[in-house]
């Protein structure tokens, strides 16, 4: 299996403009997580998908970030409008919910946005 | 809620000597345990997990972890680090039921030298 596949790998924006990012996870996983990760406050879980249904969006952190899972091979996480301070990486992972298994999350290799 | 503590946000070993990542967690039962590394430019990679069981847990690379209930701690270990260990690493702790949210500790860089 290729692995969690994000994308873009780098995005360069100005503020006010839209932001997608992309995530494709492992085959076979039901599971889907979105993290941000900056020096300040570490890696932070935004938003987690089950069978392709947010259970947990109390990290997303304001109405900018929204997040949608239209069937189990994609999700997207939109930044509308961008930001400085949503300068950070990005993680996409995905696991499977099964016994003893449902905590093995796969990490993408992320995208680095940088908003000027 | 649970958490995640890392004491040491830097560690620089020499080369084969041993290495010891401390890791304190809080939560009210027995939580479900797990390391991770992050090379640069890099995602997190799993290292191990402690679900049950026996609490000396081995993982990849040569890595290997202690659950000790009595400390509320999980560090993790290498008797002779080598320099592509180089990375950092992060300690993270999930409920042992239900919701499967995992909370990362704020990571441990470590630095090998020659």
């Amino acid at each position: 299996d290729a692995g969690v596949i994000q994308s873009p790998r780098h995005e360069v924006t100005e503020m006010g403009q839209e932001v997608t990012l992309r995530c494709k996870p492992i085959s076979g996983h039901n599971s889907l997580f979105w993290y941000r990760q900056t020096m300040m406050r570490g890696l932070e879980l935004l938003i987690y998908f089950n069978n392709n249904v947010p259970i947990d969006d109390s990290g997303m952190p304001e109405d900018r970030f929204s997040a949608k899972m239209p069937n189990a091979s994609f999700s997207t996480l939109k930044i509308q409008p961008s930001e400085p301070r949503d300068s950070a990486v990005y993680f996409c992972a995905s696991s499977f919910w099964g016994e003893k298994m449902a905590y093995e999350q796969y990490f993408g290799p992320g995208t680095r946005l940088t908003v000027t | 809620a649970q958490s995640v503590t890392q004491p040491d946000i830097h560690i620089t070993v020499s080369e084969g000597a041993s290495l010891e990542l401390r890791c304190n967690y809080s939560y009210g039962a027995t939580p479900y345990l797990f390391w991770y590394v992050q090379s640069p430019g890099q995602g997190l990679q799993l290292l191990l997990k402690y679900f049950s069981g026996d609490t000396l847990v081995q993982g990849i690379k040569g890595f290997e972890a202690e659950f000790k209930r009595s400390q509320s701690s999980f560090n993790l270990r290498k008797p002779s680090v080598h320099w592509s260990d180089a990375a950092e690493y992060f300690c993270a702790v999930a409920p042992s039921g239900g919701y499967q949210k995992v909370t990362f500790g704020i990571g441990t860089k470590l630095q090998v030298i020659p």
